[in-house]
Order: structure tokens, then C-alpha cells, then sequence
């Protein structure tokens, strides 16, 4: 595809629902990464795929976050038993990989913005 | 913990105005990237630095690396409201994870 594509845009959910965020990365690119971004924030990491090889999940921040990819091709975050310190966007991004590593350039989708009530 | 400070938080600064933003860390990073983040849009990379001391230019904007290769600054001239946004800096060390930067909010009035 032309870029990096998230869905859904926005997500509004309850305290305790799981919810499930969709990223698709441009064709090719063999990396993918989930970070968080809270308000007016950086970004914090979440997991990084490279091509077959075990996910790096470092950055998971509780067991009640996951994420899978499929090959090199989509990848779901999913946060169980959502909390209100949940709320923030989730970025994706993809990257060409493998080699450059993190000086790879990563292209970012726009983002799904989580709230949680 | 790698952690990476940048200031100012929020820069306000009227059209033409000239400006400097700080990225600095008590780490050393392999590498040093700066990104521009827009409302409801993810970063987009401006530049990669590797070199200690090294300096990139991109039209009006100047990107510097340390020495040391714990702090870098980017220098915007003559700046245009089109350069309104969020600017991250993100450290590279391996195959670490990147660290970012909390950000400098730019805000450039016409």
C-alpha cells in the first residue's frame, strides 16, 4: 500500500472490555513496531517484529497487552481489561528491515486514538 | 535506563523568527533521529545523524549531533507556520529499542 494504515481511528470503550487495534504496514517491510503516545508525549515502545524472528516485547508495559503479526504482513495489538491509563494513541510503524536495525527509517500510521471511560 | 530530555517543551515565536531545540542525555546513542509530528498524524523522520560532531542540513532546517554523541539540536531560520508541529527526538543504541524525546511543541504565528 502507499503507507502505513491503522484502524480503527478512534476506539471508545469501558473500563474491563478488551479491544483490538489493526495495523497494516506498507508492503515489504519486513519490521513493524507498536508504540504509545499519551497526551502531549513522546513515544513510548511497546513490541517490535522482525521478519520470523521471536518479537521483541520489552516495552509491554502489563500481561494484559499482546500483539501477533502475520508474517510480514498485518499485525493486532490487543489490550485486555482496559484501564483508564490506557487511553492514549497507539502508533505503528514499519520499516524496511532487516540489518539497518533501529536506523532504519520508520514510517508511522496516523494512529489509533483509545479512550477508555 | 536511557533516557532522553528536550527542551523547550513549548516554543511560541512569531513568522521569520529563527529558533533552536535541545536533545540532550547522560547516554550515548549510536544514532540520533528527528521527527515532526502533525495533529492526528504519526512522526515523519526528518533526518538520521550517526557521526559524533556531525551536522545536516535540510533547506532551512540544521540538525547537529555532539561529540559525544549524547546531545543534538536542531536550528530552525527564518521559520514559516508551515513548521508548526511536535518535534521528536528518538536515540538509536544497537538493537535496543529507540528512545524518544518528550517532545518540543512549535507553534509559529503568521
Amino acid at each position: 500500500g502507499a503507507g502505513v494504515s491503522q484502524s480503527p481511528s478512534n476506539k471508545v470503550t469501558e473500563k474491563g472490555k478488551d479491544v483490538e487495534l489493526r495495523c497494516d504496514p506498507i508492503s515489504g517491510h519486513t519490521a513493524l513496531y507498536w508504540y504509545r503516545q499519551r497526551l502531549g508525549q513522546g513515544l513510548e515502545f511497546l513490541i517490535y517484529f522482525q521478519g520470523n524472528s521471536a518479537p521483541d516485547k520489552s516495552g509491554l508495559p502489563s500481561d494484559r497487552f499482546s500483539a501477533e503479526r502475520t508474517g510480514e504482513s498485518v499485525s493486532t495489538l490487543t489490550i485486555q481489561r482496559t484501564q483508564q491509563e490506557d487511553s492514549a494513541v497507539y502508533l505503528c510503524a514499519s520499516s524496511l528491515g532487516p540489518g539497518g536495525g533501529w536506523t532504519d527509517t520508520q514510517y508511522f500510521g496516523p494512529g489509533t486514538r483509545l479512550t477508555v471511560l | 535506563t536511557q533516557l532522553l530530555e528536550q527542551s523547550p517543551q513549548f516554543l511560541s515565536i512569531q513568522e521569520g523568527e529563527n529558533l533552536t531545540v535541545y536533545c540532550n542525555s547522560s547516554s550515548v546513542f549510536s544514532s540520533l533521529q528527528w521527527y515532526r509530528q502533525e495533529p492526528g498524524e504519526g512522526p515523519v523522520l526528518l533526518v538520521t545523524v550517526v557521526t559524533g560532531g556531525e551536522v545536516k542540513k535540510l533547506k532551512r532546517l540544521t540538525f547537529q549531533f555532539g561529540d559525544a554523541r549524547k546531545d543534538s539540536s536542531l536550528h530552525i531560520t527564518a521559520a514559516q507556520p508551515g513548521d508548526t508541529g511536535l518535534y521528536l527526538c528518538a536515540g538509536g543504541a544497537g538493537r535496543r529499542a529507540l528512545t524518544f524525546g518528550s517532545g518540543t511543541r512549535l507553534q509559529v504565528q503568521p
